[in-house]
């Protein structure tokens, strides 16, 4: 079965700018999650969706946003970009019940954001 | 809050040789999940090994396996007879029981050389 689908892989965006990033989990999971992934901080939790609702979120601003669609896809979005928000993004997909110990979690390959 | 802890950095094994890489976590719940990823150049964070802290047996994955030492939280990962193939960061992470989120480490890269 496919994987988890990110798009796009690159992107360059100039400070101030917005971007949206989006997120095709696997077929039948209901749960997707964010992570930034930077040199310095390493990888942090933006957020959780499942079942369009989101149900936790970390420590960013609130420039950070995302939603979920009925088909489980997601995006996330940035609004006035900053230098410091380059980074990696990257998403997991789960069915998001049941044992994590059996449903695990299925990252894509990220989003490489540069700001300049 | 949940917290974990690699204290090593990078490291480095020979080919067929076996290493072991540390990691403690920090949690007030009775029952979470422990996990080992992966990270290869090609970004995808691959899961290596998973154990849920009721079990005290410890996970085994092929070459891979932990040791789980919950009244210390210790969750270090072996591999044995180690492949050039398994250079890349390696991330602990922890997860709540009821939680929906992964807790990482800051990551411990590893190369095997030939």
């Amino acid at each position: 079965k496919a994987g988890v689908t990110q798009t796009p892989r690159y992107l360059i965006k100039t400070r101030g700018q917005q971007v949206t990033l989006s997120c095709s989990p696997i077929s039948g999971h209901r749960s997707v999650s964010w992570y930034q992934q930077t040199p310095g901080q390493g990888l942090q939790f933006l957020f959780e969706y499942f079942s369009e609702t989101q149900r936790n979120k970390g420590n960013f601003p609130g420039r950070f946003s995302g939603r979920q669609f009925s088909n489980s896809r997601s995006e996330m979005n940035v609004s006035t970009l900053e230098l410091g928000d380059s980074a990696l993004y990257l998403c997991a997909s789960s069915s998001g019940q049941g044992s994590p110990l059996n449903y695990g979690y299925t990252f894509g390959s990220g989003t490489r954001l540069t700001v300049v | 809050a949940q917290t974990v802890t690699q204290s090593q950095p990078e490291m480095s094994v020979q080919e067929a040789e076996t290493v072991t890489l540390s990691c403690t976590y920090d949690t007030s719940e009775n029952n979470y999940y422990l996990f080992w990823y992966k990270q290869p150049p090609s970004r995808q964070m691959i899961l290596v090994i998973r154990q849920e802290a009721y079990k005290q047996q410890n996970a085994t994955e092929n070459r891979f396996s932990v040791n789980f030492q919950k009244a210390a939280k210790s969750f270090s990962l072996k591999i044995s007879d180690s492949q050039l193939g398994d250079t890349a960061m390696y991330f602990c992470a922890s997860l709540e029981e009821y939680g929906n989120k992964l807790v990482f480490g800051a990551g411990t890269i590893l190369r095997v050389k030939s």
